[in-house]
This record gives C-alpha cells, sequence and structure tokens, in this order.
C-alpha cells in the first residue's frame, strides 16, 4: 500500500522559532519521488521541493531545509526563524513510478504568532 | 505567464443537481489533474487527462466524470450531488509527459451541497 501520514494536524508557533513539519511515507516501490506542497489561504497549493527516491541529500533553501531518510521513510521540513507568512497549510505528497498517482497527506496547518 | 485558472470559484447547489466545474491549465501543459480536497481527508485524487485521454483514475464514483478538450482545458462533472461532495476541488496542471514534476494548482471551485 502506498500512504503519506503527517502526524501533526496542527502547530503553533511564536515568529522566529524553528519548526519542523514531519511526514512518513509508505511504498514498496523502488523508484518514486517525494513532494512538499504551501497552501496558502487563497487556495491554490505551491511546489516547494521535489526529491527523487534515488537522492538522499538533504536541501537547504533559505529558511527552508529539507531531511530525507529512507531508513526511516521520513521526508521532513523545517523552517527557521519562521515567519508569520509562512502561516499555511502544508502537504507532503508522494508520486511512485508503479501508478503515477499522487498521493497527498492530510496536512499540517501552521500558525505563525507574531 | 498565466497560472491555472478554475471556474467557478464558489458555488451552491442542492442534493440531486449536477455540477460542472472548469480548468484552464497553464499555456503548453498538456496534463490536467482533479483532486478533492476536504476536512481531515486531505487532497483526494480524482483523475488525470493528459492529450484529451484519461490517464489516470482515483477510487470516486461514476457519479465523478472529466473530459480534457484539444485546447487542454478541462471539465469535471458530478451529477446527482450529495451533501458529501462539499469539497474545495483543485485542478493542477503540469507538463506532463511522464507526470513526475511539480504540480501546478489552481485556486478551486469551492462546492457546497445543501
Amino acid at each position: 500500500a502506498q500512504k503519506v501520514t503527517q502526524a501533526q494536524t496542527e502547530i503553533s508557533v511564536v515568529e522566529k522559532e524553528d519548526v519542523t513539519l514531519d511526514c512518513v511515507y509508505e511504498t514498496r516501490d523502488t523508484t518514486y519521488y517525494l513532494f512538499w506542497y504551501k497552501q496558502p489561504p487563497s487556495g491554490e497549493l505551491v511546489f516547494l521541493i521535489r526529491r527523487n527516491s534515488f537522492d538522499e541529500q538533504n536541501e537547504i533553501s533559505g529558511r527552508y531545509s529539507w531531511n530525507f531518510q529512507k531508513s526511516t521513510s521520513s521526508f521532513n521540513f523545517t523552517i527557521t526563524a519562521s515567519q508569520v507568512v509562512d502561516s499555511a497549510v502544508y502537504f507532503c505528497a508522494l508520486l511512485t513510478s508503479g501508478t503515477y498517482k499522487y498521493i497527498f497527506g492530510t496536512g499540517t496547518r501552521l500558525k505563525v504568532l507574531a | 505567464k498565466a497560472g491555472v485558472t478554475q471556474t467557478p470559484r464558489y458555488l451552491i447547489k442542492t442534493r440531486g443537481q449536477q455540477v460542472t466545474l472548469s480548468c484552464s491549465p497553464i499555456s503548453g501543459h498538456r496534463s490536467v489533474s482533479w483532486y478533492q480536497q476536504t476536512p481531515g481527508q486531505g487532497l483526494q485524487f480524482l483523475f488525470e487527462y493528459f492529450s484529451e485521454t484519461q490517464r489516470n483514475k482515483g477510487n470516486f464514483p461514476g457519479r465523478f466524470s472529466g473530459r480534457q478538450f484539444s485546447n487542454s482545458r478541462s471539465e469535471m462533472n458530478v451529477s446527482t450531488l450529495e451533501l458529501g461532495d462539499s469539497a474545495l476541488y483543485l485542478c493542477a496542471s503540469s507538463l506532463g509527459l511522464l507526470n513526475t514534476g511539480e504540480l501546478f494548482f489552481g485556486e478551486g471551485s469551492r462546492l457546497t451541497v445543501l
């Protein structure tokens, strides 16, 4: 079975705190892709990052960083020095070469308080 | 360049009616996929079209259907509406040949069924 679990339904932090959003995935395919998307209040999801199953390097982009660990089937997302504009719902997604269907997690709502 | 456009943005229907939602992808994108977003369920994949052909389908009843036109615009239809169909319906486009890249989402059509 293919599945994405985002156990954190909602997280509240104070501005400038660091926050990590967890994502655990399940798949038996050896080739797959992992994504993070951000959904601001306007509704449209915005792409943040894609990782393929053969690339376990961590990635940093400004205040954002991603930790991909195949050993624990996790693809966690950290925001450093959070800002109010980071408030949104964040979705982790899995795409496997077997089905080419995106499987999204249920999302984590992040609230950054000023 | 113009993003993904979905119309209408909001609509209210009653049980038993049908509804048609429209999606115009980014110019040059040939793949259009549809998702249903409800609280607690996250994004559920409905179907994906590529070059006017349904390439992939999620686990939704036959009341949910779609099509894609030669200009890549897509429509989805829900017949015999039920209360549980109330949701945000999101359309996403991509260049699409293998569909492993990022998705570009519209702002969604929010359907309320009374």
